[in-house]
């Protein structure tokens, strides 16, 4: 069965980097697209940017332009959403999403379980 | 902000049915991109609950039903349990913005 497996919660100071990551399995990893989804404590869900697991190539939410990168590493079927100059806005759960990107359209049909980054004020 | 609009709370008995509207416009829904429904339990990631405007994922109940018309979609729930207390989101794309992958307000759903 699919499973996306993602890192362990983080602690980090205003100003650092943190670095998440999303282990996939049970299906073909270059078949597929990954998306990142960010929610805010008690608050909804924001779109951050995807990447394409086969191509390597990415697309960002103009509010995460230049902040965010996202990576893959094919042979670990893993890929990576790494965000920097964190401030306190940035304490939330971070969700990596498959997405199988025949179209725009197309659903985040499996979900990361979350990861709790936490930038104290 | 978000470009897709959902009543914050909706509530009923058990067995009941309830229905959750998402509102969008002609840069998204309108313009013909499908809407797919997510339900975020407590504590957990959200899941795929209605994919392409009314189709479910296997092993989603038959209680859980989406149709959209025109800039709107809706989500109805039929036979009410006490599990599905829940947040849910609809969700689709926006060819207007500069990040196009678009979620709803999201709404909670209380079983009374």
């Amino acid at each position: 069965q699919v499973q996306l497996v993602q890192s362990g919660a983080e602690v980090k100071k205003p100003g650092a980097s943190v670095k998440v990551s999303c282990k996939a399995s049970g299906y073909t990893f270059i078949n597929y697209a990954f998306h990142w989804v960010r929610q805010a404590p008690g608050q909804g869900l924001e779109w951050m940017g995807w990447i394409s697991a086969d191509s390597g190539n990415t697309e960002f939410s103009q509010k995460f332009q230049g902040r965010a990168t996202i990576t893959r590493d094919t042979s670990a079927s893993t890929v990576y959403m790494e965000l920097s100059s964190l401030t306190s806005e940035d304490t939330a759960v971070y969700y990596c999403a498959r997405w199988e990107y025949s179209s725009s359209s197309d659903p985040f049909d499996h979900w990361g379980q979350g990861t709790l980054v936490t930038v104290p004020s | 902000q978000s470009v897709l609009t959902q009543p914050p709370s909706v509530s009923g008995a058990p067995g009941q049915r309830v229905t959750i509207s998402c509102s969008g416009s002609s840069s998204n829904i309108g313009a013909g991109y499908d809407i797919h429904w997510y339900q975020q339990l407590p504590g957990t990631a959200p899941k795929l609950l209605i994919y392409g405007n009314s189709n479910r994922p296997s092993g989603v109940p038959d209680r859980f039903s989406g149709s959209k018309s025109g800039t709107s979609a809706s989500l109805a729930i039929t036979g009410l349990q006490a599990e599905d207390e829940a947040d849910y989101y609809c969700q689709s794309y926006d060819n207007s913005l500069s990040a196009p992958w678009v979620f709803g307000t999201g709404t909670k759903v209380t079983v009374l």
